[in-house]
């Protein structure tokens, strides 16, 4: 069974502050895929990693897959009140029966204060 | 182009009552998925379907059925309703050889 270590779980800074979030496992994964929730809604892609050492830019969030496809980090660069939600790392199977299934880490929710 | 839909929004049930929850996504894609949230542990997969007619087992199947007669509904159903099953059930689809899934709004569910 893949497992997916996300932290920290809970995030409460100032508008203006960055931060990251972290997702570690011990297995190899074929693509790490960011989604955002918001409350009462389901979760939204926000970006899909498939190299290792791969980065990606979304406006103020920086999303990286760590060298051997076994880790991946978002960061938020001067955070703001809209970036207030629910963070969630899911990794894709490498391969057979079970490529395109998703394992998700546990979330980070993530609140900004004004 | 509504995407993934789902129905109800919200029900609550009493112990060893049945239901069903209804997915249907307008994208034709193969693959669709239905998982549950709990708090602190993410998005668990119940079932997923890799096409119309089949399914298979996720990681937490017990008390849960489902069934995909057409390639755009997918079919969660509860036979006899435990309080374990109070949460919040989301369904997902995927097209083939595209790892990203595509989230309904979810069904909160309160079983009493």
């Amino acid at each position: 069974t893949q497992l997916l270590e996300q932290s920290p779980q809970f995030l409460s800074i100032q508008e203006g502050e960055n931060l990251t979030v972290y997702c570690n496992s011990s297995s190899v994964f074929s693509s790490l895929q960011w989604y955002r929730q918001e409350p009462g809604e389901g979760p939204v892609l926000l970006v899909t990693v498939v190299t290792g050492g791969e980065v990606k830019k979304l406006k103020r969030l920086t999303f990286q897959f760590g060298d051997a496809r076994k880790d991946s980090s978002l960061h938020i660069t001067a955070a703001q009140p809209g970036d207030t939600g629910l963070y969630l790392c899911a990794g894709g199977a490498q391969s057979g029966t079970s490529y395109g299934k998703l394992t998700f880490g546990q979330g980070t929710i993530l609140t900004v204060h004004p | 182009n509504a995407g993934v839909t789902q129905t109800p929004k919200f029900r609550v049930l009493k112990t060893g009552q049945s239901m069903t929850l209804l997915c249907a996504q307008d994208m034709n894609h193969e693959y669709m998925y239905w998982y549950r949230q709990d708090p602190g542990m993410g998005l668990r997969l119940i079932h997923y379907s890799v096409g119309e007619g089949t399914t298979a087992k996720g990681e937490v199947p017990d008390g849960y059925n489902v069934s995909r007669l057409k390639k755009q509904n997918f079919l969660l159903g509860l036979e006899s309703a435990a309080p374990s099953q109070t949460s919040v059930y989301f369904c997902a689809s995927r097209t083939s050889g595209r790892s990203e899934q595509y989230f309904g709004p979810g069904t909160r569910l309160t079983v009493t």
